[in-house]
């Protein structure tokens, strides 16, 4: 079981959707949760880091679920520049784990 | 500021070519550092980590090797390429616990 769990999509929604992934992980020791953001043949960029109490940065919502070990990310009126693809990344130990990243397309 | 440097940006090279890929970091001291490869379409695969210099952990057996000469200077090489090898290398940095910044990437294809 790979330690970092993502439904690879893809999603595609239209303009003004709002879309919710999730991202489990298997380690319950996992430290610190972060969401990036890839546009494509480009580096992964940090969209947001994730708390227990839950984080927002305008259209975005990230949250930290420990009892359940899930992390999750809401894009309330997706733009068709939030199409990209979607990392959740953990931490243990000091070691970076990434998911396999979920694509998302929002559509016109 | 810290900033991180990944060369060359594209690269071309025959199989059973020998293949070295540099990534530095400045602004900062005692990063952890890492080597990942993305194929085409796919997600991000730990290739190498390093919390020091000379301390290097392989995550996944293969034909590539990681060094870390110096404290912010970490090494991706390999003696003999193969066709599989081709793919998107990515350097990056972190302290451990905070986010991960990345270098721009290296588009290697071996023909």
């Amino acid at each position: 079981r790979k330690e970092v769990e993502q439904d690879p999509g893809p999603f595609n929604v239209p303009e003004g959707a709002t879309v919710a992934f999730n991202c489990t992980y298997s380690n319950s020791a996992s430290q610190s949760f972060f969401w990036y953001r890839q546009d494509c043949r480009k580096e992964p960029k940090l969209l947001m880091s994730v708390y227990s109490s839950g984080n927002e940065d305008g259209r975005f919502t990230a949250q930290l679920n420990r009892a359940s070990q899930y992390i999750s990310l809401l894009i309330r009126d997706s733009k068709l520049s939030d199409s990209a693809t979607y990392l959740c990344v953990g931490y243990l130990a000091r070691q970076l784990t990434f998911g396999s990243g979920t694509q998302l397309t929002v559509l016109p | 500021s810290q900033t991180i440097h990944q060369w060359p940006a594209t690269l071309v090279q025959p199989v059973g070519s020998p293949l070295s890929l540099e990534c530095t970091v400045e602004g900062t001291s005692n990063p952890n550092l890492y080597w990942y490869r993305q194929a085409a379409g796919r997600g991000l695969q730990l290739l190498f980590y390093s919390v020091g210099i000379g301390q290097i952990s392989s995550e996944v057996p293969q034909n590539l090797s990681a060094s870390r000469p110096q404290d912010r200077q970490f090494i991706l090489s390999s003696k003999k390429l193969l066709l599989s090898d081709s793919g998107f290398y990515l350097c990056a940095w972190s302290d451990g616990e905070t986010e991960a910044f990345f270098g721009q990437g290296t588009r290697l294809t071996v023909v």
